[in-house]
């Protein structure tokens, strides 16, 4: 398994632009989570998905940032507009329940730049 | 003006020594237990978890233990390797049927030659 699919790797924009970024999950996982780290904050937790349907997006900053799951293998977070605040690597992660475990497989991340 | 992130707490240690790297968490309701190992510039990967019902669980040259009673966590590694070095998260879940987990600010280990 290739594990989790992220892109772009790098995305460097301007103030105002829309930036979207992309995410495939491990095949099978019915959850999926959308993360933000930045030094000053840490991990954290934006939205997370089950079955494809949104379950809590209560980490979700403001109205600017959004995030659909059309498919069990597709997902994306948008901001729109962006501003240099959002500047930060951003995450998804997926799992599986199996028993009582939780463990969330994390991809390599979205390194993005906002001027 | 200069910016203020994070204070990491750090560790370092020789190569060969071993490692203990502590944890608190909050939530005594928590029952399940994770540790993530994110080395520069990738995700957060995997390490070992236990479940509340355990004490201690051992992988390869790691070990985690559990104490529930103080709301504690550690991770031990035996016989510390340069690539050790890297930013360690714990993260606790399974709160009733919340899948969500929290993840603790992290330590930086680095492995001195």
């Amino acid at each position: 398994d290739a594990g989790v699919i992220q892109s772009p790797r790098h995305e460097v924009t301007e103030m105002g632009q829309e930036v979207t970024l992309r995410c495939k999950p491990i095949s099978g996982h019915d959850y999926l989570f959308w993360y933000r780290q930045t030094m000053m904050r840490g991990l954290e937790l934006l939205i997370y998905f089950n079955n494809n349907v949104p379950i809590d997006d209560s980490g979700m900053p403001e109205d600017r940032f959004s995030a659909k799951m059309p498919n069990a293998s597709f997902s994306t977070l948008k901001i729109q507009p962006s501003e240099p605040r959002d500047s930060a690597v951003y995450f998804c992660a997926s799992s599986f329940r199996i028993g009582r475990s939780d463990t969330q497989y994390f991809g390599p991340g979205t390194r993005l730049t906002v001027l | 003006g200069e910016s203020v992130g994070l204070h990491l707490p750090t560790l370092s240690v020789q190569e060969g020594d071993n490692s203990i790297i502590n944890c608190a968490y909050s939530n005594s309701a928590s029952d399940y237990f994770i540790w993530y190992k994110q080395e520069s510039g990738k995700g957060p990967q995997f390490i070992i978890d236990i479940r509340s019902n355990m004490d201690k669980r051992q992988g390869q040259r790691v070990t985690v233990l559990l104490n529930k009673t103080v709301k504690h966590l550690s991770l031990q590694i035996a016989a510390t390797q340069p690539g050790d070095s890297a930013v360690y998260f714990c993260a606790e879940g399974g709160s009733g049927s919340a899948r969500q987990l929290t993840f603790g600010s992290g330590t930086q280990l680095t492995v001195l030659p």
